[in-house]
């Protein structure tokens, strides 16, 4: 089965700087998805990209995809302590019933 | 803004009891899911429910849970027989439709089993 391998597992920048949080995969896909989770909080919808899309943007969000390569990144520009919490990608496959395959997450921590 | 609700915030029980969380899904939506997170560790597909019958199922979904609509609104999901590894935190989650659509996910229920 597929699974989505988020890296690196825990990224520590400060205010200002830019975050990049990588995903990989390994099945074909409908769409990924990044999500955020505050600790012991749900998980929240940042962004979808689709499969025939390369690039998506939302605020201070990024997000790029390369089904050749199976891969996806997360940009989160000019980073506020705001922004502290782990990040999940999460996979569709073109198969299945639109469940969501999570990968292990990254914990990202902007320091002041 | 609509959202997903579940009770409880957190469950605490004896092992071998049976559990109840409890979740009300966005009104319109028609996907409903559960899904499973071990302290610190990845969030785990447990089982999907489309037209008042299961979809797809994991292999941690095993005879001791089942999920269940029992209305309109409140779509549960029961462990009968807690073991300590069902310690977790749920969460509830539901798409409105199909395909390339954003999951709606509740705050969650920590469950305790001790």
């Amino acid at each position: 089965s597929q699974q989505g391998e988020e890296d690196p597992q825990a990224l520590s920048i400060q205010e200002g700087e830019n975050a990049t949080m990588n995903c990989s995969y390994k099945t074909s896909i409908n769409n990924l998805q990044w999500y955020r989770q505050n600790s012991g909080r749900g998980l929240v919808h940042l962004i979808l990209i689709r499969s025939n899309e390369r690039e998506k943007h939302s605020g201070r969000l990024r997000v790029t995809l390369d089904t050749s390569k199976k891969s996806s990144s997360l940009l989160i520009t000019a980073s506020r302590a705001a922004d502290t919490a782990s990040y999940f990608c999460a996979t569709e496959s073109i198969q299945g019933a639109q469940k969501l395959v999570f990968g292990q997450g990254t914990r990202l921590t902007i320091n002041p | 803004e609509p959202e997903v609700t579940q009770t409880p915030s957190h469950q605490v029980t004896q092992m071998g009891q049976e559990v109840i969380l409890r979740c009300v899904p966005i009104s319109n939506h028609l996907y409903f899911y559960w899904y499973r997170q071990i302290l610190g560790q990845k969030v785990e597909f447990l089982v999907s429910f489309y037209n008042n019958e299961i979809s797809e199922k994991s292999e941690i979904f095993d005879d001791q849970f089942s999920v269940e609509r029992p209305d309109g609104s409140n779509f549960t999901l029961k462990i009968r027989s807690t073991k300590l590894e069902d310690s977790a935190m749920y969460f509830c989650a539901s798409i409105r439709m199909g395909l390339n659509t954003e999951a709606f996910f509740g705050q969650g229920t920590r469950l305790t089993v001790v």
